[in-house]
């Protein structure tokens, strides 16, 4: 069974970092892209970022641009996303997600990141 | 960019309705358009992807439709657990892969 499970969401103060992981399992992490797309409270999807499976190509949404960075570890079937600088607006749950061509077909159970002094 | 853009924004209908949500591209995506359902405090579930393709166990009753940039989901016959956000998402582009706003599908 495939499952995504993210951890390492809180609380911080504005113009700080935090760091989300992806444990993933049931599947060859290292075949896959892999994404994480964010929903504001009360709003829709966006998506953040995403990662080939060697790790060399990685793509960003322009607002996280140069203050997120994904990342993972194939050996520890892992996904990452470090966040610094961060402001209010992206206040969100973070999904981690497994993507082939035609979308994203399986998604973790989200991690909330609160962005508030 | 390519935008995404889904109506209406919001629908009521009722069980046993047949309903259907429109999504336009701002430019060609060929038939990478994927379809989500999303209930309240759960992850998006992918529906349909490839523009028609049924995902493994969801109900015949959802179907897509479309190419190029105009693309519909519809719900043949409305179930009470049917009642959800959909969005749609092109997979055309490796730098990005963009949503919708979403239709939220509300009971009548």
């Amino acid at each position: 069974e495939v499952q995504l499970v993210e951890s390492g969401g809180g609380l911080v103060q504005p113009g700080g970092s935090l760091r989300l992981s992806c444990a993933a399992s049931g599947f060859t992490f290292s075949s896959y892209w892999m994404t994480w797309v964010r929903q504001a409270p009360g709003k829709g999807l966006e998506w953040v970022a995403n990662i080939k499976p060697d790790g060399n190509e990685k793509y960003y949404v322009d607002s996280v641009k140069g203050r997120f960075t994904i990342s993972r570890d194939n050996a520890k079937n892992s996904l990452y996303l470090q966040m610094n600088s961060l402001r209010a607006d992206d206040t969100a749950v973070y999904y981690c997600t497994r993507a082939w061509d035609y979308g994203d077909d399986y998604w973790g159970q989200g991690a909330l990141v609160t962005v508030s002094s | 960019d390519i935008q995404m853009t889904q109506s209406p924004s919001s629908l009521s209908a009722s069980v046993g309705d047949r309903v259907t949500i429109t999504c336009r591209a701002s430019q060609t995506i060929s038939r990478y358009l994927n379809w989500y359902q999303q209930k309240p405090g759960k992850a998006p579930k992918l529906l349909i992807y490839a523009a028609s393709s049924l995902q493994s166990g969801v109900p015949s009753r959802f179907s897509g439709s479309g190419s190029g940039t105009d693309f519909t989901l519809t719900i043949s016959s409305l179930q009470p657990e049917d009642f959800a956000t959909y969005y749609c998402q092109e997979s055309y582009s490796i730098v990005m892969h963009t949503f919708g706003q979403g239709t939220k599908l509300e009971i009548k």
